[in-house]
């Protein structure tokens, strides 16, 4: 069945050190790749997205890659700080509708290390 | 700041209640979700409804029903709750269209003993 593989799960960088979280996924039906930051004791923020007729995605700190050919997408954090530390989830859905089926990778803890 | 209000952070039920985990929005969303979130199995999809009054099962529906009365309300009900719904349940919110993220609350954590 569909499915998103996310490494690693856990991942502990010094600060200003940056940090890269892969993800795969299995349908290629997917246009549509979000990722979340889990903090402790709230709910998953969308922090970016990225488009399948996108190949990268930039805001700040944070970029976002995609290659459709080989199924993966990948989050790059530069320049990490304290505050980055928290859960993050990647994503993947077609995109058709919002309720077409969004399917969550397992997450990465990430620990920015002061 | 748009919200996503769940009215309760911690609940603790006993084996066979009946609970009802509520979820409300602000943002005027058509589309509302209710997930499980477990170490290591991430997030599941439980029921998400599109319009007042439908819903539609997701992964895993078992155990569990929802209403929605309102267009800012989405409930979700264990009709009999036992130890293995003990979880972090996340409701979320979305505007219809494709390619747009949710927002989510910040989650009840349910223990059933």
């Amino acid at each position: 069945g569909e499915n998103v593989e996310q490494h690693p799960s856990t991942l502990s960088v010094q600060e200003g050190d940056s940090a890269v979280i892969k993800c795969t996924y299995s349908d290629s039906a997917s246009n549509y790749f979000p990722w979340y930051k889990q903090e402790l004791g709230k709910g998953p923020q969308l922090i970016i997205d990225i488009r399948s007729n996108v190949g990268e995605k930039k805001d700040q700190r944070i970029a976002v890659t995609l290659n459709k050919t080989a199924k993966h997408f990948s989050l790059h954090i530069t320049e990490t700080q304290p505050e980055d530390s928290a859960v993050y989830f990647c994503a993947a859905s077609s995109g058709r509708t919002s309720y077409d089926k969004v399917i969550f990778g397992p997450g990465t803890s990430l620990s920015v290390i002061p | 700041d748009v919200k996503v209000t769940q009215s309760s952070r911690y609940l603790v039920k006993r084996t066979g209640e009946k609970v009802f985990l509520e979820c409300v929005q602000d943002m005027d969303h058509e589309n509302m979700f209710w997930y499980r979130q477990d170490p290591g199995l991430g997030l599941r999809l439980i029921y998400f409804s599109y319009d007042v009054k439908m819903k539609e099962k997701g992964d895993i529906p078992e155990g569990y029903s929802v209403s929605r009365e309102k267009k800012e309300r989405f409930s979700l009900i264990l009709e009999s709750a036992s130890t293995n719904q003990t979880s972090m349940y996340l409701c979320a919110s979305s505007y219809p269209q494709g390619m747009v993220g949710y927002t989510f609350g910040s989650g009840t954590r349910l223990t059933v003993v």
